[in-house]
């Protein structure tokens, strides 16, 4: 079974319309993330949690809104879609770590949710 | 000025082609750096480190030039399998990574 599952995998819906994109992760990581991938702009941040008390808002938080059900759990809410929010999106979790003096971070991917807005 | 820049391809090699891939960044406190790789509609999926004094893995080699900013993935021997895309990724000890828009390697028969 996969270590970070997303749903629904795609999704076509209308302008106006209130959508979930739902995470789980058996990692056990404290840490998760959901990105946006646009042709040329690669991904970008929409919102990411720390654990499950620490919410913050990422490049591109506007029109979005998140929650952090549990440790394993991270849902992306679009309230209203918008044709402009058309996209890939990842979710993400991490462990945090040092290599010699440095803090490093290894994120580990979800297959991606396409999402359509009409 | 984006915070990571790269080339965005396409870079199209025959097999066996050795091919380099370049990346700057522009916060000199990042501390980490990383190479992903992406295929087609798929997650990236971290494809290696790079640390101060280079490394290597199999027929893929990471620099990084901390001096000019500067990242390089250099792939030698190219398969077929390596036609991908590939992200460089930074990071800054705060809130998350930050990925580069990608370059794009498609290595021909």
């Amino acid at each position: 079974d996969a270590d970070v599952t997303q749903t629904p995998r795609n999704r076509i819906t209308k302008t106006g319309k209130r959508i979930m994109l739902e995470c789980s992760q058996t990692k056990g990581h404290d840490r998760m993330y959901w990105y946006r991938q646009d042709p040329g702009l690669g991904l970008r941040l929409i919102y990411y949690s720390f654990d499950v008390k620490d919410i913050n808002k990422g490049e591109i938080s506007d029109g979005y809104s998140v929650s952090r059900q549990a440790q394993a759990k991270f849902s992306l809410s679009l309230e209203s879609a918008i044709p402009n929010q058309t996209a890939l999106y990842f979710c993400a979790t991490s462990t945090t770590g040092t290599s010699g003096t440095l803090r490093t971070d290894t994120q580990y991917f979800g297959p991606g949710t396409r999402l359509t807005v009409l | 000025r984006k915070e990571v820049e790269q080339d965005p391809g396409p870079f199209n090699v025959p097999e066996g082609a050795t091919v380099a891939f370049n990346c700057t960044y522009s916060n000199s406190a990042s501390q980490s750096f990383f190479w992903y790789r992406q295929d087609c509609r798929k997650e990236p999926k971290l494809l290696m480190s790079v640390y101060s004094s280079g490394n290597e893995d199999g027929r893929f080699t990471a620099q990084l030039n901390r001096a000019s900013q500067y990242i390089s993935l250099l792939i030698r021997d190219s398969k077929l399998s390596d036609s991908a895309t590939y992200l460089c990724v930074v990071y800054t000890g705060r809130r998350a990574l930050t990925f580069g828009s990608g370059t794009r390697l498609q290595v021909q028969p």
